[in-house]
């Protein structure tokens, strides 16, 4: 089964500094797809962006890039010029996509990232 | 405005007492999805449907029963509830191959 590990529960950063998230994860398969969800308070899950693992190109959107390693199964989130509406919990998510119909996400364990004034 | 649309969003229930959540999403998608979030512990799959008229067990499946009523709806209902099912559930929804899941506001579940 896969494995989605987030190894830091909290982070902090400066407003206007970057902040690097880290996540690994276990998978046998060469297909499939990486995500990262934001939580603020509100408890919505938000999309923030999304990586498809056949593509070496890194996947940006605005302030937020990735740093993909497919080998070393990492997926690394970087935020630039952190604003205070960033503050809120992070997931890693995996999606395999060899198995047509039980794509199912597997979530990490999230990092709560503070935005320091 | 489309998108996933749960209710209740809180209850509060007492151990033994059923419970069905509802979701509902206008975004005509083929897939649904049901979570329950707990401190700590990330988002776990409970139970999903991939299509009308399918159902499969997820993460963890026990405890719960899911009814995919059409396309549109996809309900989790509790038997018997108990304190550790106390969580939030979220519902979700996506096109299909490798894309994004769209969720819903969840539902706060609190069982004494």
């Amino acid at each position: 089964a896969q494995t989605v590990t987030q190894s830091q529960p909290e982070m902090s950063v400066q407003e206007a500094e970057t902040v690097t998230l880290s996540c690994t994860y276990d998978t046998s398969e060469s297909d499939y797809y990486l995500f990262w969800y934001k939580q603020p308070p509100s408890r919505q899950m938000i999309l923030v962006i999304r990586q498809e693992a056949y593509k070496q190109q890194n996947a940006t959107e605005n302030r937020f890039s990735v740093n993909f390693q497919k080998a070393a199964k990492s997926f690394s989130l970087k935020i630039s010029d952190s604003q205070l509406g960033d503050a809120a919990m992070y997931f890693c998510a995996y999606r395999d996509a060899s198995n047509f119909g039980n794509e199912k996400l597997t979530f990490g364990t999230g990092t709560r990232l503070t935005i320091i004034p | 405005n489309a998108g996933v649309t749960q209710t209740p969003k809180f209850q509060v229930l007492k151990t033994g007492q059923s419970m069905t959540l509802q979701c509902a999403q206008d975004m005509n998608h083929n897939s649904m999805y049901w979570y329950r979030q707990d401190p700590g512990m990330g988002l776990r799959l409970i139970y999903y449907s991939a299509s009308e008229g399918t159902t499969d067990k997820g993460e963890v499946p026990n405890g719960y029963n899911v009814s995919r009523l059409n396309k549109r709806e996809f309900s989790l209902r509790l038997e018997s509830a108990a304190p550790s099912q106390t969580s939030v559930y979220f519902c979700a929804t996506d096109r299909g191959r490798g894309q994004p899941q769209h969720f819903g506001d969840g539902t706060r579940l609190s069982i004494l």
